[in-house]
């Protein structure tokens, strides 16, 4: 069951333009949402987050967009840049007190073209 | 601050050999996860330890299993290796304190090629 969906496996921006990443979920108790952004041969880097009870939070050129009642989240980066070329994954993370495990969506390789 | 440290960077082994995989955490980080990606999977949840307790485990097989030590260091160890478990393999480091977000530092990873 996979509960974080990114739907779209790659997307191509131009560079300047808007990129925007989506992601969908099914369970309503997380808490917050992550986006995590991957070069080949390197590990994940955190971008940005939005906790459950947010629906934006912005930072720099990235912006996430929370939509509780569709269960989807969305980033935005503007403008987009060639070194944001890198596959983003979304996350999710839902805290029980003692413990928590962050869920990850399959990811979505973005190229941004000169 | 030096970040999350996994060693060795890339192996290679064959079908039914077994493979220990080390992580080193942020100094600091209580808590440790492990994670597989493979093409079109993802990231997929191995397991997680705290304070040198299994919290949390995914749906791998019993071929895979882990463990960490009191210095917050842990490794992870897949036996009967098989060509479906080439992968690069994450750990992750957390401080886990009260209400935190979830977020995990990454290391670069372990790159298994089982042949």
């Amino acid at each position: 069951d996979q509960q974080v969906k990114q739907n779209s496996p790659s997307l191509s921006v131009q560079e300047g333009r808007i990129s925007i990443l989506n992601c969908d979920y099914t369970n309503s108790m997380f808490d917050y949402f992550l986006w995590y952004k991957k070069y080949p041969a390197e590990g994940p880097t955190f971008l940005i987050s939005i906790s459950s009870i947010k629906d934006k939070n912005e930072d720099g050129r990235f912006t996430v967009f929370l939509n509780k009642s569709a269960k989807h989240l969305s980033l935005h980066i503007v403008p987009s840049q060639p070194g944001d070329s890198a596959v983003y994954f979304c996350a999710a993370s839902r805290w029980t007190g003692t413990a928590s495990k962050l869920t990850f969506g399959t990811g979505t390789r973005l190229q941004v073209t000169l | 601050k030096a970040g999350v440290t996994q060693t060795p960077r890339y192996l290679i082994k064959t079908r039914g050999q077994q493979v220990t995989l080390s992580c080193s955490p942020i100094s600091g980080h209580r808590s440790v996860s492990w994670y597989q990606q493979t093409p079109g999977q993802g990231l997929q949840f191995l397991f997680e330890y705290f304070s040198e307790t299994q919290r949390n485990k995914g749906n791998f097989p019993g071929r895979f299993s882990g463990r960490q030590f009191s210095n917050s260091r842990s490794e992870m160890n897949v036996s009967t290796l098989e060509l479906g478990d080439s992968a690069l393999y994450l750990c992750a480091s957390s401080s886990r304190d009260l209400g935190d977000t979830g977020e995990l530092f990454f290391g670069e990873g372990s790159r298994l090629t089982v042949l």
